[in-house]
């Protein structure tokens, strides 16, 4: 894959606040798109998934937004906590594999 | 408490040497994944396995080995031929059909200088 350097997008918020992550996938056949959190020296963890035939699905706090005529993914979480800071992958599937993005990094201040 | 462990989290090796990390699963999953992380870049798939005794090249197997002999072990060779094998490797696992579901290991930090 393409190197972009050491610098990932950050999202900078206040704790409180509603935060917005957005992801363009590449494969318009994909049949899954997730969302995962990985915090500083650690193995990412699940949040939510969706089917292609969804548009939209809830979690606890987080809400996952699929267009799959721009191709693009959101995920939002409500009343951001200082906890949430970490960084966030999408991720598609291909036929038996994930293809990742490259992530975002979400700080929350109190 | 049940999951994936990778071991060591740290590993330190000279340039030319090859070096072997481990993942082992007790969730009686079927398939198994190898990921690279470099900082500021999403994963990137090493080498994966649906199932025991046979495996697959994911989008940067070059210079990477891996076995699958048991169904809770995949074991990630690095070998000398990995040009830059510096980096954060994450094994993962799923069961059988569900890529979408997987889960992680707390990753292996491999610093080769």
């Amino acid at each position: 894959g393409e190197s972009v350097g050491l610098h990932l997008p950050t999202l900078s918020v206040q704790e409180g606040d509603n935060s917005i992550i957005n992801c363009a996938y590449s494969n318009s056949a994909s049949d899954y798109f997730i969302w995962y959190k990985q915090e500083s020296g650690k193995g990412p963890q699940f949040i939510i998934d969706i089917r292609s035939n969804m548009d939209k699905r809830q979690g606890q706090r987080v809400t996952v937004l699929l267009n799959k005529t721009v191709k693009h993914l959101s995920l939002q979480i409500a009343a951001t906590q200082p906890g949430d800071s970490a960084v966030y992958f999408c991720a598609e599937t291909g036929y038996s594999t994930l293809t990742f993005g490259k992530g975002t990094m979400l700080l929350v201040s109190p | 408490d049940g999951g994936i462990t990778q071991s060591p989290k740290y590993l330190f090796r000279k340039e030319g040497q090859n070096v072997t990390l481990s993942c082992e699963q007790n969730l009686n999953h079927d398939a198994m994944y190898w990921y690279r992380q470099d900082p500021g870049q999403g994963l990137r798939l090493i080498y994966y396995s649906q199932i025991v005794n046979d495996f697959q090249k994911g989008d940067i197997a070059e210079g990477y080995s891996v076995s699958r002999e048991k169904k809770e072990s995949f074991p990630l060779t690095v070998t000398s031929a990995q040009k830059n094998p510096t980096a954060f490797y994450l094994c993962a696992s799923s069961s059988a059909g569900a890529s979408y579901e997987q889960y992680f290991g707390p990753g292996t930090r491999l610093t080769v200088t």
